[in-house]
């Protein structure tokens, strides 16, 4: 069983739209959360952080956890040509940045 | 500020040869992160660094891969010899404290053929 699962995608919406990206994570233990964007053979790069239930929101980003559920989401608002890219779930439980990736989901937004 | 850099961002080596990837993390940067992608697969840790000292290397997958960071600065990560299965996109990240934002390279990719 994979510890952080995500649904490969690719994941197509129109521009201006939601963008709704999930994620499981298997270990109860995990206690921070990451949302990492990477276009095609750059760097991941971190878009939002969340450890507390409930929701985080920055700019068009939106970050959901559910603890119970163990489950982790992230929308984006207003859905951009330039948001196309993979995005990376992680889970971290150990406070010294040991993260466990789920595969990526890739995301298309059509003009 | 520059940010991560890794080289070569390219190896392609024969099975049983040797490769060193080198990892330049954020200057400033005390912990240093390797990561490993294998093809279709998920990003795994390797090991952790801070400073100088392995603080983790649970990830390592066997003994024919060799990090070291001399003077706390620079990372190479050693594989002899190559095996196909080793493959894949290596990235090196940084960050200022254990658990700040991690800041990750375009990463090396290694094929072993």
């Amino acid at each position: 069983q994979k510890e952080v699962e995500q649904n490969s995608g690719p994941l197509s919406v129109p521009e201006g739209a939601i963008a709704s990206l999930n994620c499981t994570y298997s270990d109860r233990g995990s206690q921070s959360f990451f949302w990492y964007r990477q276009y095609s053979g750059k760097s991941p790069e971190l878009i939002m952080f969340i450890y507390s239930n409930g929701d985080k929101e920055d700019g068009r980003f939106t970050a959901q956890l559910n603890k119970a559920s163990q489950y982790v989401s992230l929308l984006i608002r207003d859905s951009q040509p330039s948001d196309s890219a993979t995005y990376l779930c992680a889970a971290e439980g150990g406070g010294g940045n040991k993260l466990t990736f789920g595969t990526g989901t890739q995301l298309k937004v059509e003009l | 500020e520059a940010g991560v850099t890794q080289f070569p961002s390219h190896s392609v080596i024969e099975k049983g040869q040797t490769v060193t990837l080198r990892c330049d993390p954020i200057s400033g940067h005390d912990n240093l992160y390797w990561y490993r992608r294998v093809m279709g697969k998920e990003i795994k840790f390797l090991l952790h660094f801070v400073k100088e000292s392995k603080q983790d290397e649970s990830g390592m997958p066997n003994n024919r891969f060799l990090a070291e960071r001399t003077g706390g600065t620079y990372s190479t990560l050693k594989v002899q010899p190559a095996e196909l299965e080793d493959s894949g996109v290596y990235f090196c990240a940084s960050s200022q404290r254990p658990g700040g934002e991690l800041f990750f390279g375009e990463g090396s990719r290694l094929t072993v053929l």
